[in-house]
Parts: structure tokens; sequence; C-alpha cells
């Protein structure tokens, strides 16, 4: 264990529902992120916090929407996906934004399946 | 544009001996850092090794090490004594302003 939860493990989903990824981590760390791993391609990094303040939103739909109620915490709320959103969410957190030699943390990650 | 290749998507090493995975990258930063991250199968995703840019020493940690070749802008990764617990997707990373990722590689350990 490296100090990262995720819940669920794993979620399968209609395109019409609305679900919540949750991460929470353990570590004292102040930056949190959100990464889509899909297979045979780069990590895509989707959202970044730091001190709780978003700071990096790359791109990502509007139908997943992140929040971070405190340094702790990470969620994404998901709605009316697609299938191609099928992937492996991981959560990670940082002592501080990556940029320097600080060690990205990782959850065991959450399996989503969209029907 | 910062970017991370693995030309390598599977790799397969014999139980005890000694395999090298390749990672190239291209950065404008003249200060950054490099990582080799293991997943496992089903499991979390974990830190191997890092090497600081501004230090010529090579990083190791026990049978890992990497040759970190600044100018051709290449960090390997090399696994001695393999043991079937280093079975994984291997991912090399840099940072810039964000963590960016390779594609990574698989390691089959045959016993």
């Amino acid at each position: 264990e490296t100090g990262v939860t995720q819940t669920p493990r794993h979620l399968v989903m209609g395109m019409t529902n609305k679900k919540s990824l949750k991460c929470e981590q353990h570590l004292g760390h102040n930056a949190m992120y959100w990464y889509k791993q899909s297979a045979k391609k780069p990590l895509e990094l989707m959202f970044v916090y730091s001190l709780e303040e978003r700071v990096e939103n790359n791109s990502v739909p509007s139908r997943f929407s992140p929040e971070c109620p405190n340094s702790s915490h990470l969620f994404l709320h998901l709605h009316t996906l697609q299938p191609e959103d099928s992937a492996l969410y991981l959560c990670a957190s940082s002592l501080r934004l990556a940029g320097g030699p600080d060690t990205q943390y990782f959850g065991p990650g959450t399996r989503l399946t969209v029907l | 544009a910062q970017t991370v290749t693995q030309s390598q998507p599977e790799m397969s090493v014999q139980e005890a001996e000694t395999v090298t995975l390749s990672c190239t990258y291209d950065t404008s930063e003249s200060d950054y850092y490099l990582f080799w991250y293991k997943q496992p199968p089903s499991r979390q995703m974990i830190l191997v090794i890092r090497q600081e840019a501004y230090k010529q020493q090579n990083a190791t940690e026990n049978r890992f090490s990497v040759n970190f070749q600044k100018a051709a802008k290449s960090f390997s990764l090399k696994i001695s004594d393999s043991q079937l617990g280093d079975a994984a997707m291997y991912f090399c990373a840099l940072t810039g302003n964000q963590f960016y990722f390779g594609t990574g590689t698989s390691l089959t350990v045959i016993p």
C-alpha cells in the first residue's frame, strides 16, 4: 500500500448513469491528480489540484467533473459517459506539484466499464 | 513539447538473467527528473527508481539501475538477477510542468 486508496475498484455503468469515483490519500500531500489509463496509450493527465484548487484541466469533456473538498480527498463525478470512456482511472498525489523531484504516489485505480 | 518514448511494447527475460528496458525523451527544460514506475498486474503503480538530470552518476536501487545519457536523451532501466515478481508493466516518466509518461513496456519473466 502506498497510502492512496480508491473506491470503487470496479464500476460498470450505463451511458445514462451518474456515478462518482473517490480517492483518498493519507500521506499529507498537497497535490492530487486524476489520470486515465487506456491500453497501449500513455497515461493521460485529466485534472490537477494543488491545495484544493484546480490548476490543470487537460481539455477533458464536461461529462467528467472533479471535486476536491480538502487536500486528502478527490472525487471524479461521471455522467452520460460514452463507451470510449471505459478505462482504468488512476488517482495520484505528491507532496508538491509535479515539476520537481517529488514522486507521485498512485492508487490502485478504478476499472470503469461503460456499456 | 515534452515527450517520452518507450519503443519496446513487450520484453521477456529468463529468471536470474538481466534485461534492459529502453526509454528516450525530449524536453526543452534544463532541470528535470526522470522516473521508472512499475505496475504489476492488478496492483498499484509504484516508483522503481528516480534520476535527477543534473546528476551525472547513474541511480541504483538494489537490482535496478539506470543508464542515463543526457546528451542522447536516453534513460534505460537495467534489471539484474530478474525475479518472477519483476513481471509488470514498466513506465518511464519525465517531469516538467507535469508528469509525462511513456506507453509502457510489458515485462514477462520466464521461470
